[in-house]
């Protein structure tokens, strides 16, 4: 069975800190995908990005970059110079292929990032 | 805003009772996703619909069914509801296959007591 695993439970950090949030994964498939979403107070999951497992080059999208290490089988997600408004949790998930078609995301526990002004 | 749809926002039931929860997708997505996220259980697959067929299951009880119409959108009935039940449900949808990012609604807050 697939299995995600955020270590971080909480982390408080005080703004324009960099911080980074760790993710391990365990699947014995070749082919997967690895997804980062936030989950702010209101509650909503909010995408953030896709990697799929042939595609180790890291990116960077403004404050937020991610780096993806198949030999460890990690994808870390690092937020620089963090603002308030990143407060949130952040979940990590890994796509299991089911079938034809057939999809469903294995999610880590989550990491609850406070950003204190 | 993802672009997909749940209703309701809010809902309060009492035990035993049966409540549906309705879920619409973006526009072309063709499959249907529902999570259930819980203090205890975390965030949890449920049941996934592609263009009306089940394709996979997740540990969905057996008070639980969902289906798919033929505008897809999808609806989640929770039957002889119980206090363990109160969570928040979350819809996703992507465009069809595996590999695809699924988008998720603003989430259906169930509240047993």
């Amino acid at each position: 069975a697939q299995k995600v695993t955020q270590a971080q439970t909480e982390i408080s950090v005080v703004e324009k800190e960099d911080v980074t949030l760790d993710c391990v994964y365990e699947t014995r498939d070749t082919t997967y995908y690895l997804f980062w979403y936030k989950q702010p107070p209101s509650g909503e999951l909010v995408f953030l990005i896709r990697r799929n497992s042939f595609d180790e080059q890291n990116e960077i999208s403004g404050r937020y970059s991610w780096n993806f290490q198949k030999s460890t089988s990690s994808f870390n997600f690092t937020i620089t110079a963090s603002q308030v408004v990143d407060s949130a949790v952040y979940f990590c998930a890994l796509s299991e292929f089911q079938g034809t078609s057939g999809s469903r995301l294995t999610f880590g526990e989550g990491t609850q990032l406070t950003v204190n002004p | 805003d993802s672009g997909v749809t749940q209703t309701p926002k809010h809902l309060i039931t009492a035990t035993g009772q049966r409540v549906t929860l309705r879920c619409s997708p973006r526009s072309g997505d063709l499959s249907v996703y529902w999570y259930q996220q819980s203090l205890d259980q975390g965030l949890q697959f449920l049941i996934q619909y592609y263009n009306g067929e089940e394709r996979a299951k997740g540990n969905i009880l057996e008070r639980f069914s969902a289906q798919q119409f033929p505008d897809l959108h999808s609806e989640l009935n929770l039957s002889s509801l119980e206090l363990g039940d109160s969570a928040l449900y979350f819809c996703a949808s992507s465009a069809w296959g595996p590999q695809e990012t699924q988008y998720f609604g603003p989430g259906t807050r169930l509240l047993v007591l």
